[in-house]
């Protein structure tokens, strides 16, 4: 069974610096996809940003990137330039590539708050 | 944007009660899901479901739950005997095809048991 671990409960940043989020997860699989979703005080669940594991290339996704470090088996996410809609609890979320079956494992997550 | 929406919002019920969470995923979308997160704490995977039978549910998802896609547009949570420590927020989710597409979720139902 895949784990995924996320050591910050909390963080807060002051407007317009950069954060990073940090996420580690545990499987033996070779072939998976890693995700961020944010989930803001409406308790919507928003896809940040996604890496395919075979992909060397960190993703990133305008203000958001990732440092995806496969033999740790890290995955962290970068905020650039943090904005006050950024306030809202970040899941890190790991999904193996079991065709048409997929099931997304997330971890505990971290309350972002963006401070003005 | 097509979106998923869910229904009610938030349900309150009784211990023992039966409830029925509704879920009306994108319309092309074939792998439909739950999931649940109790107050303060992660999202939980409860059960995915696709030609009309489910792929793979949960330790959680026990003999109290069941899912049904009535009509070929909803998709749908029955808890029979609810029980307290039922009370969460429920997710739908959906997805169209292929691993690389996202899921795409629900604004959730609180349910509260009393």
């Amino acid at each position: 069974a895949q784990t995924v671990t996320q050591s910050q409960p909390e963080m807060s940043v002051q407007e317009a610096e950069t954060v990073t989020l940090s996420c580690t997860y545990d499987t033996s699989e070779n072939n998976y996809y890693l995700f961020w979703y944010k989930q803001p005080p409406s308790r919507q669940m928003i896809l940040v940003i996604r890496q395919e594991a075979y992909k060397q290339q960190n993703a990133t996704e305008n203000r958001f990137s990732v440092n995806f470090q496969k033999a740790a088996k890290s995955f962290s996410l970068k905020i650039s330039d943090s904005q006050l809609g950024d306030t809202a609890m970040y899941f890190c979320a790991f999904m193996n590539l079991d065709f048409g079956n997929e099931k997304l494992t997330f971890g505990t997550g971290t309350r972002l708050t963006i401070i003005p | 944007e097509p979106e998923v929406t869910q229904t009610p919002s938030h349900q309150v019920t009784q211990m023992g009660q039966e409830v029925i969470l509704r879920c009306v995923p994108i319309s092309n979308h074939l792998y439909f899901y739950w999931y649940r997160q109790i107050l303060g704490q992660k999202v939980e995977f409860l059960v995915s479901f696709y030609n009309n039978e489910i792929s793979e549910k949960s330790e959680i998802f026990d003999d109290q739950f069941s899912v049904e896609r009535p009509d070929g547009s909803n998709f749908t949570l029955k808890i029979r005997s609810t029980k307290l420590e039922d009370s969460a927020m429920y997710f739908c989710a959906s997805k169209f095809q292929g691993s690389y597409n996202e899921q795409f979720f629900g604004p959730g139902t609180r349910l509260t048991v009393l």
